[in-house]
């Protein structure tokens, strides 16, 4: 199966700073997709990233906060833009197989101070 | 709307006892069904799933039996190691042409030798 990576597994950034987070996954996937899981929480979907289109925001989030690239098949990034303590979180990324099952890279834990 | 309902944990057993996490869902159509595991410091694993009515997944020595008629997918394993301390997911994603996954809240397990 794929091998999917993450960078930087971990970082502290200080409020009103932005962090670019980077996926890797070693073979082609239509669809990638970007969660975050706060401290002691569930996952939730910040969006959904096709190759040549834009990625496509859940209720709550927005391209401001959030952009997304996706350059090509294997390759994501998702930028958390001025941040705030609140933003601290783990930022997950994923994809889907064709046998309908995602799979998820080792998280990018954020603190924001 | 559609959601999941997990037990709250943690979950607390000593070796070789027997485990059972609770899971119901609530979704429109027919939504396949997963379980997924994230052990200490490491991103989600897939488990197992189910795609339709009665099915069963497994591995790993986890079984999860898909229940239409309660709209559950409880976890089981007969005898839990201390390998097995984590925290377990139960996810579904929506039957009709969205690859959106709903999470619950994670239940956390710990073993004791």
């Amino acid at each position: 199966s794929a091998v999917i990576s993450q960078k930087p597994s971990r970082d502290i950034c200080q409020r009103g700073t932005s962090l670019t987070i980077q996926c890797q996954v070693d073979s082609q996937v239509t669809m990638m997709f970007w969660y975050r899981q706060q401290p002691g929480q569930s996952l939730t979907l910040i969006a959904t990233a096709n190759q040549g289109s834009e990625a496509t925001y859940e209720s709550g989030f927005v391209i401001d906060k959030f952009p997304i690239s996706r350059p090509n098949l294997t390759f994501s990034t998702l930028t958390v833009s001025n941040m705030s303590p609140e933003d601290s979180s783990i930022y997950l990324c994923s994809f889907k197989t064709g046998d309908d099952e995602q799979y998820f890279g080792p998280g990018t834990r954020l603190t924001v101070t | 709307g559609n959601s999941v309902t997990q037990m709250e944990g943690p979950v607390t057993l000593s070796e070789e006892a027997f485990l059972t996490i609770n899971c119901t869902y609530t979704a429109t159509g027919y939504p396949s069904l997963f379980w997924y595991v994230q052990y200490p410091g490491e991103g989600l694993q897939l488990l197992l799933k189910a795609t339709k009515a009665d099915d069963k997944g497994s591995n790993k020595g986890f079984e999860a039996t898909y229940r239409k008629e309660t709209t559950s997918f409880h976890l089981e394993k007969g005898s839990v190691q201390v390998s097995d301390s984590a925290v377990y997911f139960c996810a579904l994603r929506v039957s009709s042409g969205t690859y959106k996954y709903i999470f619950g809240t994670g239940t956390r397990l710990k073993v004791l030798a």
